[in-house]
């Protein structure tokens, strides 16, 4: 099946710094990839739509100028975090649609910020 | 919001046949029911989706309703591995329509 690889698989850093994360689709092309964040024992919560070639589309709630998302290529989209703090730490995970309508998710980025 | 209400947690024996069920009473005419799990630390892994009829893959099968409000996921037989938390989503099939979770049911199985 498709894979969506996500990297790192886990960051630790100092707080104020920033951190990226990539998330790639290794065996399709996609044009809409997703970034949500998840808290210890909570579901998965939407933060934003990352698209091809255009600006990101961002929830409600969430600030674009600290959750910089660049989707340069069909094939990769970043995530960074910018000037981090100990609340940001949480589970990052990405996803990308085939074109089989399936969504497939990489497979998570633990941030931990001291 | 999720559009989808599952019960918090079940429990099934190895084995056995795992049903979980999911109410998308909401649910509009070209939104399709996936099902996701996820494994602790884990990104969440496809199952199955489906739109009317029912569905059936090498993981699980997928029985919806006929007035589309509700659908249930078989798991025939439950393995330790298939303990994880289950979400159940509707999703439009658009490129850019959100795969929103809910709080997805956990289910334990034991030995």
């Amino acid at each position: 099946g498709a894979v969506v690889s996500q990297h790192p698989s886990w960051v630790i850093c100092k707080s104020g710094t920033s951190v990226k994360i990539e998330c790639r689709s290794l065996d399709f092309q996609a044009t809409t990839m997703f970034w949500y964040r998840q808290f210890p024992k909570q579901s998965l919560m939407l933060m934003a739509t990352s698209n091809e070639g255009s600006k990101a589309t961002y929830e409600q709630g969430v600030e674009k100028d600290k959750f910089l998302i660049n989707h340069a290529s069909l094939t990769l989209s970043t995530l960074t975090v910018t000037s981090a703090h100990p609340e940001d730490s949480s589970f990052y995970i990405c996803s990308a649609r085939s074109e089989r309508e399936k969504l497939f998710f990489g497979s998570g980025t633990q941030l931990s910020v001291l | 919001d999720a559009k989808t209400t599952q019960p918090t947690s079940m429990d099934c024996a190895e084995g056995r046949a795992a049903n979980l069920p999911c109410n998308h009473s909401t649910i509009s005419g070209n939104e399709y029911v996936y099902w996701y799990r996820q494994i602790h630390s884990q990104g969440p892994q496809y199952i199955i989706h489906g739109l009317k009829n029912n569905e059936t893959n090498e993981m699980a099968s997928l029985i919806i309703t006929e007035d589309r409000k509700s659908s249930t996921l078989i798991l025939p037989h439950a393995t330790l591995r298939d303990t994880a938390v289950y979400y159940c989503i509707v999703r439009g099939l658009y490129n850019t329509d959100k795969l929103i979770f809910g709080t997805g049911t956990r289910l334990q199985v034991f030995p």
